[in-house]
């Protein structure tokens, strides 16, 4: 089993579609969460981390369910801007410490395309 | 503006070819790394350094060196590159400073063919 698995997608929704990815990791000691973007081609880009009550920030919503080991991503109100891949990242630190690498396990992604 | 500049962005060489990616971040981050991103097997980390003269491996450090004599830089060496080591590579930052957000910082990446 992999350590973070997405599904690959591809999802293609409509603009103004609600969806959702899920993220699930295997370490049961993973300490924090975070869902990255990455444009074709281009450098991956902090979308929002995920705090244990969960967390929203406009049109997404990040949640962490410990129990089952996921992580989803809602994004309400698709634009057409949202087409991207969506990363997930886990670690088993919660914050860097000096000497600590803060191992980030990444997910392959979840590719996202929104269409007029 | 805050960032992380990689150089070159594109290069193509031959096997054997000594070549040497440049990384600089100007956000004082103590905390560098570098990636490298293929497809079906996502973004690996190669070498990382803690500060300066700190350096250690990451997941995938073969046919790689590292240095780092400045806070700023982090320079990725490739000694004898092989076709092998033909990649999107990233170099990212992030700061540790009480502990740090997390955020990592990238460059826009340098994608690097070996013939």
């Amino acid at each position: 089993r992999k350590e973070v698995e997405q599904d690959p997608g591809p999802f293609n929704v409509p603009e103004g579609a609600t969806v959702a990815f899920n993220c699930t990791y295997s370490n049961s000691a993973s300490q924090s969460f975070f869902w990255y973007r990455q444009d074709c081609r281009k450098e991956p880009k902090l979308l929002m981390s995920v705090y244990s009550s969960g967390n929203e920030d406009g049109r997404f919503t990040a949640q962490l369910n410990r129990a089952s080991q996921y992580i989803s991503l809602l994004i309400r109100d698709s634009k057409l801007s949202d087409s991207a891949t969506y990363l997930c990242v886990v670690s088993a630190s919660p914050r860097f410490n000096a000497g600590n690498n803060r191992k980030l396990i990444w997910g392959l992604g979840t590719s996202l395309a929104v269409n007029p | 503006e805050a960032q992380v500049t990689q150089n070159p962005r594109y290069l193509i060489t031959v096997t054997g070819k000594k070549l040497t990616v440049t990384c600089s971040q100007n956000m004082n981050h103590e905390y560098m790394s570098w990636y490298r991103q293929d497809p079906g097997l996502g973004l690996r980390q190669i070498y990382y350094s803690m500060n300066v003269e700190v350096t250690d491996k990451g997941d995938v450090p073969e046919g790689y060196k590292v240095s780092r004599k400045e806070k700023r830089n982090f320079p990725l060496i490739l000694e004898s590159p092989s076709p092998n080591q033909t990649s999107l590579y990233f170099c990212a930052s992030s700061s540790i400073t009480n502990g740090g957000t997390g955020e990592l910082f990238f460059g826009e990446g340098s994608r690097l063919t070996v013939l």
